[in-house]
């Protein structure tokens, strides 16, 4: 079946750092990439996407990038705060609602 | 805003006891309704997603036996039984438009299913 692979499963940086998350998938037919946060604790609520027609988005601090040879995206979060500290999870965009696995992004003071 | 009301939002199962959940759509802009599970790892599994009033699903995963059901417009419900495992069930609502898989998902606050 289809995959999405999250590779970093955890994350650290220093306050004011950038953090970048990498998700590769296998559909080839994918064309929406959302990305969600989960505080702890908590649910889960969408933070950022990107549509295969474009190749960068920027939403604040957030940064999504995707490279359709390389079947690959990733999300950049710059000048990180502690507030960022989070899972957080890519979706492939397939048909097969496939989530990454999750990447725990700790921001250090 | 809240667009999803999703109860009960943490319940102790009994072993071999079936527990019904229920997730009441708020905003009829985002009509498709779906289950997702988390399992005690983070992991998150797509279950269901169901769209018209009388649609009915089930599936069987490691852990737990699910059945889904699109009450109304507004009502979705969700029995677990044979839970082995505890998890977290997420309720979602999303537009419509090319196809689910092409929106943002909008998530419950869940619920947590402990095993007793």
């Amino acid at each position: 079946g289809e995959k999405v692979e999250q590779h970093e499963s955890t994350l650290s940086v220093r306050e004011g750092d950038s953090a970048v998350i990498n998700c590769t998938y296998t559909d080839t037919a994918s064309s929406y990439f959302p990305w969600y946060k989960q505080e702890a604790g908590k649910s889960l609520h969408f933070v950022i996407d990107i549509r295969s027609n474009v190749d960068r988005k920027q939403s604040q601090r957030l940064i999504v990038l995707l490279d359709k040879k390389a079947k690959r995206f990733s999300l950049h979060i710059t000048a990180t705060q502690p507030e960022d500290s989070a899972i957080y999870f890519c979706d492939s965009g397939s048909w097969q609602l496939i989530f990454g696995s999750g990447t725990q992004l700790t921001v250090m003071p | 805003v809240t667009l999803l009301e999703q109860n009960p939002r943490w319940r102790l199962v009994p072993r071999g006891q079936a527990v019904n959940l229920r997730c009441i759509l708020k905003n009829s802009q985002y009509p498709w309704m779906s289950w997702y599970q988390q399992d005690l790892q983070k992991q998150l599994q797509w279950l269901f997603t169901l769209r018209s009033p009388g649609d009915k699903e089930v599936k069987s995963l490691p852990g737990a036996d699910y059945l889904a059901t699109r009450v109304t417009d507004t009502e979705l419900r969700l029995q677990v039984a044979n839970m082995s495992q505890g998890r977290t069930l997420y309720c979602t609502c999303s537009a419509g438009g090319q196809g689910i898989s092409n929106e943002r998902l909008f998530f419950g606050h869940g619920t947590k299913l402990s095993v007793l």
